[in-house]
């Protein structure tokens, strides 16, 4: 079944902690993206990456931290730079072409100890 | 900067009435217009696009949106709304070329009342 597996759904972490979301895609995308959704806040863009081994900064990339060494996966790191990480995250992948759709994963949520 | 600004952030309606879900954005060359949604519990999913073309589009579940391009909008649309339909919705805008980054709207809550 094609798509894209966010792992884990659920995420606690503690103060000071470094966490790891997981994003894997079989839809042989090569752009990735990651995005935070707040309430009242719509999608904010954390990273994004259009080929492998190599991503640039979204809008709010300041706590995180990514690498592409895969075309299938795109793995966020939440550093304890982030101080406000409790948010629901969101992982995306499109095309080649700028009019084709971003697809999205299930989303991880997590949540401060 | 492109920006993209959705009026309603909060809309409730009862079933059957019409529904009408307003989206601006700003940029001057050709765009790429989306409309997600997403309801509880589920991920995001494309409601419709439109790239080129006819301006009326239609997607999934008789939701359509127009563009009008003088107005510099893309409002979603739906004659008879359902319980089912109730979601947040969001528009989404992107730069028509080999930019693939979207700049989103806030979204709007849309509950609808059986």
């Amino acid at each position: 079944d094609g798509g894209i597996t966010q792992s884990p759904k659920y995420l606690f972490r503690k103060e000071g902690q470094n966490v790891t979301l997981s994003c894997e895609q079989n839809l042989n995308h090569d752009a990735m993206y990651w995005y935070r959704q707040d309430p009242g806040q719509g999608l904010r863009l954390i990273y994004y990456s259009q080929i492998v081994n190599d991503f640039q900064k979204g809008d709010i990339a300041e706590g995180y931290s990514v690498s592409r060494e895969k075309k299938e996966s795109f793995p966020l790191t939440v550093t304890s730079a982030q101080k406000n990480p409790t948010a629901f995250y969101l992982c995306a992948t499109t095309g080649l072409y700028s009019n084709q759709p971003q697809h999205f994963g299930d989303g991880t949520r997590l949540s401060i100890l | 900067a492109q920006s993209v600004s959705q009026h309603n952030h909060h809309v409730i309606l009862s079933e059957a009435a019409s529904l009408e879900l307003g989206c601006n954005y700003s940029y001057g060359g050709t765009v790429n217009l989306f409309w997600y949604v997403q309801y509880p519990g589920q991920h995001l999913q494309l409601l419709l696009k439109y790239f080129s073309g006819d301006p009326l589009v239609k997607g999934i579940k008789g939701f359509e949106a127009e563009f009008i391009k003088s107005k510099f909008s893309f409002n979603l649309r739906k004659p008879s709304v359902q319980w089912s339909d109730t979601a947040e919705y969001f528009c989404a805008v992107n730069s028509a070329g080999n930019n693939r980054k979207l700049i989103w709207g806030l979204g709007t809550s849309l509950a609808v009342n059986p």
